[in-house]
């Protein structure tokens, strides 16, 4: 059945280190989402996008983080430098856009920055 | 701005037991109105919706009734088990195409056998 998938599920890194996040919408959602869930904060919207295009990314601190889709079938979440702040699970959702606006989320990456 | 507020977690219930979680929803418009379910190390799943005022979404046992009148949308269950155990957030989706969801906390909800 159709799925969202992300990759890596874990990732460890130390500070200051590039962390790329992937996400596969399922084939045919316009809509992607990333969200970031922690314990404190809770479930964070950080960006998403209409047909690849950036829609909001207030939610992303704009000076480490980026958001882009380069095509239908890939959206990427990128930290440059990552902190240990940004220990988290990011989840990648995406909609079609059909009916009444379910969300489907895939399995998150856990982010562990040292 | 568009907002969910539901009862703080965790609830902690025995086997058959019944369940309440509250939510209630501040919104301009007339939204879609949703529970998803979270389960250890997995994301986010819909468990039920409900689309306009009066409309009750069921699922698995859970029901929820959309109260346009006390802007509410209360997650139910008459008889938990176990494997319910999980964190459930209450949420919005203002119907104008945006499709931006607007997620409450989430409740976590434990289940004693």
């Amino acid at each position: 059945d159709a799925r969202v998938t992300q990759t890596p599920r874990h990732k460890v890194t130390e500070m200051g280190q590039e962390v790329t996040m992937r996400c596969q919408p399922i084939l045919g959602h316009n809509t992607v989402f990333w969200y970031r869930q922690t314990m404190m904060q809770g479930l964070e919207l950080l960006a998403y996008f209409r047909n690849r295009a950036p829609l909001d990314d207030s939610g992303m601190p704009k000076d480490r983080f980026s958001a882009e889709m380069p095509d239908a079938t890939l959206a990427t979440l990128k930290i440059q430098p990552s902190e240990p702040r940004d220990s988290a699970v990011y989840f990648c959702a995406s909609t079609g856009g059909q009916g009444y606006n379910e969300q489907f989320f895939g399995p998150g990456t856990r982010l562990t920055v040292l | 701005g568009d907002s969910v507020t539901q009862m703080e977690g965790p609830v902690t219930l025995s086997e058959e037991a019944f369940l309440t979680i509250n939510c209630t929803y501040t919104a301009t418009g007339y939204p879609s109105l949703f529970w998803y379910v979270q389960y250890p190390g997995e994301g986010l799943q819909l468990l039920l919706k409900a689309t306009k005022a009066d409309d009750k979404g069921s699922n698995k046992g859970f029901e929820a009734t959309y109260r346009k009148e006390t802007t509410s949308f209360h997650l139910e269950k008459g008889s938990v088990q176990v494997s319910d155990s999980a964190v459930y957030f209450c949420a919005l989706s203002e119907n104008t195409g945006g499709f931006k969801t607007i997620f409450g906390a989430g409740t976590r909800l434990f289940v004693k056998a």
